[in-house]
């Protein structure tokens, strides 16, 4: 199985910041790589898929990076309403998808 | 754009089978290019995949779970439905429904739209 590790698993930052999430796969996944978005007591939300496409209606603060088995998540000038978990998601390993741990994104 | 209606019971006694469905409003569940899946999260943890089903009826379920997993769909009803056997405390989490699109194989594939969620938990 591929294994989804996420780093790290908890931050804070302030409202304007760059913030960056890295996910790294156990072997690689070509660009099969996806990130949402989970508030609390919320469903997750598709924000990025194929590692660098931005779903419609995502802010453009929002994106992705990465192949292989290196990826990145980041938010340009992090807003109040960002505080939450981030979960990336892999879909190389057809049907058998698997997420990362999570991220705990925590506004300063 | 779909929408996800979750309905089931929020407890379960142990060692019975939990029950979920999910009606899909928005669009038909009849689609080349779309599966529907179940995900769970158990209180303050991430997010599992339990498995995907077809508008055929064809699934996948986790290998952690298949022996006890059964999802099916009702096309009449645009209904997706999830159950789960013998269940224990183990199995108490969040159930999500969600639509998983489909391109090239598969390969390229995301859960775009979510339902609710049910929290489900297991206690006699």
């Amino acid at each position: 199985d591929i294994q989804m590790t996420q780093s790290p698993s908890a931050l804070s930052a302030s409202v304007g910041d760059r913030v960056t999430i890295t996910c790294r796969a156990s072997q690689s996944i070509s660009n099969y790589l996806n990130w949402y978005q989970q508030k609390p007591g919320k469903a997750p939300e598709l924000l990025i898929y194929e590692a660098s496409r931005l779903q419609s209606g995502v802010p453009s603060r929002f994106s992705g990076s990465g192949s292989g088995t290196d990826f990145t998540f980041t938010i340009t000038s992090l807003q109040p309403e960002d505080s939450a978990t981030y979960y990336c998601q892999q879909s190389y390993t057809t049907p058998l998808y698997t997420f990362g741990q999570g991220t705990k994104l925590q506004i300063k | 754009q779909l929408q996800l209606q979750q309905s089931g019971p929020g407890l379960v006694k142990p060692s019975e089978t939990l029950s979920l469905t999910c009606t899909v409003s928005g669009g038909s569940i009849i689609s080349r290019s779309y599966y529907w899946g179940w995900i769970r999260q158990p209180p303050g943890k991430g997010l599992e995949c339990i498995g995907t089903v077809d508008y055929s009826g064809s699934t996948y379920y986790n290998p952690s779970l298949k022996s006890r997993v059964t999802m099916s769909v009702d096309t009449s009803k645009n209904q997706v439905s999830l159950k789960l056997s013998s269940v224990t405390a183990a199995d108490t989490a969040v159930y999500y429904c969600a639509s998983l699109f489909c391109g090239g194989a598969c390969y390229s594939a995301y859960f775009d739209y979510w339902g609710h969620g049910t929290l489900v938990t297991v206690s006699s």
